[in-house]
């Protein structure tokens, strides 16, 4: 039973236009949600967070939504660009007891 | 920023050998060590977590005495693969958190690349 999803396995923007990554999960006693990037061969690096009290987290070209009604979450990246391609990971923490990773969705940004 | 630094990052081992990966983080203290292994086309699996000073609690299905965790101290964490196979083959990664940076912590190693032949 996956608690964490990404239903989207690829996504192919252009250069300059808004890449939209979503994140479903299941467990309402998630708190705590981060994104992560991950290039091949490399380990993930954290991008950006969202605690459960907010509904919007903004760094740079990089927002997060959170919508806890629908369990949703997603990461908004405006301009994409082509290094942004890469494998993005929802992940999702209970109080810091488990922590859950989506499967990935793989972003190509084309130029 | 935080920095984990994990090494190897690519090792061949033949069958039935050991190898330790190690995960260190430099600028902080690392109270919780997590190990992961990702497969092919799938996300990360949590393998286990450590506590500093205590042994490792292991999922479910994460043979504790094939894969050995040790996190003797505060910023080194070490994950043993005993008697390794080709099945073991695989990108591990760590990663670290700290008390004062509960959630945001998660700093990830660089991962291992395993290749068992």
């Amino acid at each position: 039973d996956q608690q964490v999803k990404q239903n989207s396995p690829s996504l192919s923007v252009q250069e300059g236009r808004i890449s939209i990554l979503n994140c479903d999960y299941t467990n309402s006693m998630f708190d705590y949600f981060l994104w992560y990037k991950k290039y091949p061969a490399e380990g993930p690096t954290f991008l950006i967070s969202i605690s459960s009290i907010k509904d919007k987290n903004e760094d740079g070209r990089f927002t997060v939504f959170l919508n806890k009604s629908a369990k949703h979450l997603s990461l908004h990246i405006v301009p994409s660009q082509p290094g942004d391609s890469a494998v993005y990971f929802c992940a999702a923490s209970d109080y810091g007891q488990n922590f859950v990773f989506g499967p990935g969705t793989r972003l190509s940004v084309l130029p | 920023g935080a920095v984990v630094s994990q090494h190897p990052s690519r090792v061949i081992c033949k069958s039935g050998t050991s190898v330790k990966i190690e995960c260190r983080s430099l600028d902080f203290q690392a109270t919780t060590m997590f190990w992961y292994r990702q497969f092919p086309k799938q996300s990360l699996m949590l393998m286990a977590t450590s506590n500093e000073g205590s042994k490792a609690t292991y999922e479910q299905g994460v043979e504790k005495d094939k894969f050995l965790i040790n996190h003797a101290s505060l910023t080194l964490s070490t994950l043993t693969v005993t008697s390794a196979h080709p099945e073991d083959s695989s990108f591990y990664i760590c990663s670290a958190s700290s008390r004062e940076d509960r959630f945001y912590g998660y700093t990830f190693g660089s991962g291992t690349r395993l290749t068992v032949v």
